[in-house]
Protein backbone atom coordinates (compact mmCIF):
# COMPACT_ATOMS: atom_id res chain seq x y z
CA UNK A 1 0.00 0.00 0.00
CA UNK A 2 0.75 3.38 -0.80
CA UNK A 3 2.17 5.96 2.23
CA UNK A 4 3.47 9.28 2.24
CA UNK A 5 5.60 10.60 5.11
CA UNK A 6 6.20 14.12 5.61
CA UNK A 7 8.63 14.04 8.51
CA UNK A 8 8.25 18.06 10.03
CA UNK A 9 5.23 19.09 11.21
CA UNK A 10 6.22 22.47 11.54
CA UNK A 11 9.09 24.41 10.01
CA UNK A 12 10.15 28.13 11.08
CA UNK A 13 12.22 30.12 8.94
CA UNK A 14 13.11 33.74 9.08
CA UNK A 15 12.26 35.39 5.78
CA UNK A 16 15.05 35.12 2.75
CA UNK A 17 16.58 32.22 4.40
CA UNK A 18 16.68 28.64 2.69
CA UNK A 19 13.83 26.08 3.56
CA UNK A 20 13.51 22.57 2.46
CA UNK A 21 10.34 20.38 3.92
CA UNK A 22 10.82 16.96 3.40
CA UNK A 23 8.61 14.28 1.83
CA UNK A 24 9.45 10.38 1.66
CA UNK A 25 7.00 7.47 0.46
CA UNK A 26 6.28 4.13 0.06
CA UNK A 27 5.09 2.27 -3.15
CA UNK A 28 5.30 -1.01 -4.61
CA UNK A 29 4.59 0.30 -8.10
CA UNK A 30 6.09 3.90 -10.05
CA UNK A 31 4.40 6.80 -9.03
CA UNK A 32 3.48 10.72 -9.50
CA UNK A 33 4.18 12.97 -6.78
CA UNK A 34 2.70 16.07 -6.13
CA UNK A 35 2.97 18.90 -3.48
CA UNK A 36 0.58 21.20 -2.86
CA UNK A 37 -0.24 24.19 -0.91
CA UNK A 38 -3.01 25.50 1.54
CA UNK A 39 -3.53 28.50 2.48
CA UNK A 40 -5.69 29.28 5.86
CA UNK A 41 -9.34 27.81 4.83
CA UNK A 42 -9.12 27.48 1.42
CA UNK A 43 -8.61 24.70 -0.88
CA UNK A 44 -5.44 23.07 -2.49
CA UNK A 45 -2.97 24.28 -5.08
CA UNK A 46 -0.75 22.57 -7.05
CA UNK A 47 3.05 23.72 -6.31
CA UNK A 48 4.99 21.26 -8.82
CA UNK A 49 4.34 17.46 -9.74
CA UNK A 50 6.54 14.77 -11.09
CA UNK A 51 4.80 12.47 -13.44
CA UNK A 52 8.19 11.85 -15.46
CA UNK A 53 11.53 12.56 -17.06
CA UNK A 54 13.63 15.01 -15.44
CA UNK A 55 14.05 14.38 -11.98
CA UNK A 56 13.78 18.12 -11.08
CA UNK A 57 10.70 19.86 -11.53
CA UNK A 58 9.92 23.62 -10.64
CA UNK A 59 7.21 25.90 -10.07
CA UNK A 60 6.11 29.63 -10.74
CA UNK A 61 7.69 30.89 -7.71
CA UNK A 62 10.59 29.69 -7.04
CA UNK A 63 10.14 26.14 -5.23
CA UNK A 64 11.89 23.30 -6.63
CA UNK A 65 11.87 19.26 -5.48
CA UNK A 66 13.78 16.50 -6.76
CA UNK A 67 12.35 12.98 -7.28
CA UNK A 68 14.96 10.48 -5.78
CA UNK A 69 13.99 7.06 -6.63
CA UNK A 70 16.56 5.04 -4.20
CA UNK A 71 15.91 7.36 -1.33
CA UNK A 72 12.51 7.25 -2.27
CA UNK A 73 12.24 10.85 -1.44
CA UNK A 74 10.72 13.86 -3.22
CA UNK A 75 11.62 17.49 -0.95
CA UNK A 76 10.64 20.69 -1.84
CA UNK A 77 13.06 23.62 -1.28
CA UNK A 78 13.25 27.37 -1.99
CA UNK A 79 16.64 28.59 -1.41
CA UNK A 80 14.91 32.28 -0.39
CA UNK A 81 11.32 32.83 1.22
CA UNK A 82 8.94 35.31 2.01
CA UNK A 83 6.33 35.71 4.32
CA UNK A 84 3.42 35.31 1.64
CA UNK A 85 5.11 31.54 1.57
CA UNK A 86 3.65 31.03 5.25
CA UNK A 87 1.31 28.32 4.23
CA UNK A 88 0.34 24.31 4.90
CA UNK A 89 2.24 22.25 2.27
CA UNK A 90 1.20 18.73 1.26
CA UNK A 91 3.18 16.14 -0.14
CA UNK A 92 0.75 13.14 -1.81
CA UNK A 93 1.52 10.10 -4.42
CA UNK A 94 -1.03 8.73 -6.85
CA UNK A 95 0.03 5.48 -9.16
CA UNK A 96 1.53 6.02 -11.92
CA UNK A 97 -0.36 3.42 -14.04
CA UNK A 98 -1.88 5.62 -16.88
CA UNK A 99 -3.91 8.16 -16.10
CA UNK A 100 -4.57 9.18 -12.81
CA UNK A 101 -5.31 7.54 -9.88
CA UNK A 102 -6.60 8.72 -6.40
CA UNK A 103 -4.27 10.80 -4.23
CA UNK A 104 -2.81 9.74 -1.00
CA UNK A 105 -1.77 12.84 1.16
CA UNK A 106 0.79 13.03 3.99
CA UNK A 107 0.14 14.68 7.18
CA UNK A 108 1.72 18.48 5.76
CA UNK A 109 4.10 20.57 6.76
CA UNK A 110 3.32 24.05 8.46
CA UNK A 111 5.85 26.75 6.97
CA UNK A 112 5.81 29.57 8.81
CA UNK A 113 7.85 32.50 7.85
CA UNK A 114 8.79 34.87 10.41
CA UNK A 115 10.64 38.64 9.42
CA UNK B 1 -5.55 26.48 -14.45
CA UNK B 2 -8.90 25.20 -14.34
CA UNK B 3 -11.57 26.41 -11.77
CA UNK B 4 -13.46 24.20 -9.42
CA UNK B 5 -15.98 26.61 -7.39
CA UNK B 6 -16.94 24.89 -4.34
CA UNK B 7 -20.12 26.42 -2.77
CA UNK B 8 -20.87 27.60 0.11
CA UNK B 9 -17.46 28.34 1.77
CA UNK B 10 -19.22 27.83 4.68
CA UNK B 11 -22.29 26.53 6.83
CA UNK B 12 -24.14 26.16 10.15
CA UNK B 13 -26.93 23.89 10.80
CA UNK B 14 -28.54 22.59 13.49
CA UNK B 15 -27.69 18.85 14.81
CA UNK B 16 -30.24 16.01 12.78
CA UNK B 17 -30.85 18.34 9.86
CA UNK B 18 -28.92 17.53 6.29
CA UNK B 19 -26.60 19.90 4.77
CA UNK B 20 -25.83 19.74 0.62
CA UNK B 21 -22.50 21.05 -0.66
CA UNK B 22 -21.83 21.77 -4.23
CA UNK B 23 -18.58 21.14 -6.36
CA UNK B 24 -18.65 22.62 -9.73
CA UNK B 25 -16.03 22.62 -12.53
CA UNK B 26 -16.61 25.95 -14.41
CA UNK B 27 -14.51 25.87 -17.40
CA UNK B 28 -14.13 21.70 -17.98
CA UNK B 29 -16.05 18.51 -17.99
CA UNK B 30 -15.39 16.44 -14.77
CA UNK B 31 -15.80 12.97 -15.89
CA UNK B 32 -14.49 12.23 -11.93
CA UNK B 33 -15.01 14.10 -8.74
CA UNK B 34 -13.29 13.46 -5.79
CA UNK B 35 -14.80 14.14 -1.76
CA UNK B 36 -12.18 14.90 0.90
CA UNK B 37 -12.44 15.31 4.64
CA UNK B 38 -9.84 17.43 6.84
CA UNK B 39 -9.58 17.39 10.43
CA UNK B 40 -7.91 20.39 11.97
CA UNK B 41 -4.22 20.96 11.34
CA UNK B 42 -4.15 17.46 9.83
CA UNK B 43 -3.99 15.86 6.10
CA UNK B 44 -6.89 15.11 3.69
CA UNK B 45 -8.78 11.76 3.76
CA UNK B 46 -10.33 10.38 0.62
CA UNK B 47 -14.23 9.55 1.25
CA UNK B 48 -15.17 8.65 -2.17
CA UNK B 49 -14.73 9.28 -5.83
CA UNK B 50 -17.50 9.57 -8.40
CA UNK B 51 -17.87 9.09 -11.83
CA UNK B 52 -20.55 10.85 -13.67
CA UNK B 53 -23.83 8.96 -14.12
CA UNK B 54 -22.66 6.09 -11.62
CA UNK B 55 -22.75 5.61 -8.24
CA UNK B 56 -19.71 6.88 -5.94
CA UNK B 57 -17.27 4.39 -4.79
CA UNK B 58 -16.33 5.02 -1.03
CA UNK B 59 -13.58 4.61 0.63
CA UNK B 60 -13.72 2.31 3.48
CA UNK B 61 -14.53 3.35 7.19
CA UNK B 62 -16.93 6.32 5.00
CA UNK B 63 -20.64 5.35 6.02
CA UNK B 64 -22.78 5.80 2.25
CA UNK B 65 -25.83 6.28 3.69
CA UNK B 66 -24.69 9.35 5.66
CA UNK B 67 -22.95 11.27 3.14
CA UNK B 68 -24.41 10.74 -0.08
CA UNK B 69 -22.62 11.67 -3.45
CA UNK B 70 -24.53 12.53 -6.47
CA UNK B 71 -22.72 13.23 -9.80
CA UNK B 72 -25.63 13.83 -12.19
CA UNK B 73 -23.94 16.01 -14.65
CA UNK B 74 -20.34 16.61 -16.51
CA UNK B 75 -20.22 19.72 -13.91
CA UNK B 76 -21.34 19.33 -10.82
CA UNK B 77 -21.84 16.81 -8.00
CA UNK B 78 -23.37 17.04 -4.56
CA UNK B 79 -22.40 15.99 -1.46
CA UNK B 80 -24.80 15.65 1.72
CA UNK B 81 -24.18 14.75 4.92
CA UNK B 82 -27.27 13.86 6.40
CA UNK B 83 -28.62 14.00 10.08
CA UNK B 84 -25.55 15.56 10.54
CA UNK B 85 -23.92 15.47 14.29
CA UNK B 86 -21.01 17.80 15.85
CA UNK B 87 -18.49 15.35 14.90
CA UNK B 88 -19.27 15.67 11.49
CA UNK B 89 -17.65 19.19 11.83
CA UNK B 90 -14.85 19.40 9.36
CA UNK B 91 -13.53 21.00 6.09
CA UNK B 92 -14.49 19.21 3.30
CA UNK B 93 -12.77 19.56 -0.06
CA UNK B 94 -13.92 18.84 -3.66
CA UNK B 95 -11.35 17.65 -6.38
CA UNK B 96 -12.22 17.55 -10.05
CA UNK B 97 -10.55 15.68 -13.26
CA UNK B 98 -10.93 15.55 -16.66
CA UNK B 99 -11.19 12.26 -18.58
CA UNK B 100 -7.12 11.00 -18.05
CA UNK B 101 -5.48 14.07 -17.38
CA UNK B 102 -3.23 13.87 -14.77
CA UNK B 103 -3.73 16.57 -12.55
CA UNK B 104 -7.13 17.14 -10.16
CA UNK B 105 -7.91 20.51 -9.58
CA UNK B 106 -9.46 21.41 -5.87
CA UNK B 107 -12.38 23.63 -4.81
CA UNK B 108 -11.60 26.38 -1.89
CA UNK B 109 -13.43 23.84 0.88
CA UNK B 110 -16.13 23.97 2.70
CA UNK B 111 -16.33 24.81 6.64
CA UNK B 112 -19.18 22.95 8.11
CA UNK B 113 -20.34 23.34 11.89
CA UNK B 114 -23.29 21.30 13.26
CA UNK B 115 -24.00 22.75 16.72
Amino acid sequence: AQSVTQLDSQVPVFEEAPVELRCNYSSSVSVYLFWYVQYPNQGLQLLLKYLSGSTLVESINGFEAEFNKSQTSFHLRKPSVHISDTAEYFCAVSEGSGGYNKLIFGAGTRLAVHP
Amino acid sequence: GAVVSQHPSRVICKSGTSVKIECRSLDFQATTMFWYRQFPKQSLMLMATSNEGSKATYEQGVEKDKFLINHASLTLSTLTVTSAHPEDSSFYICSALEGTNTEAFFGQGTRLTVV
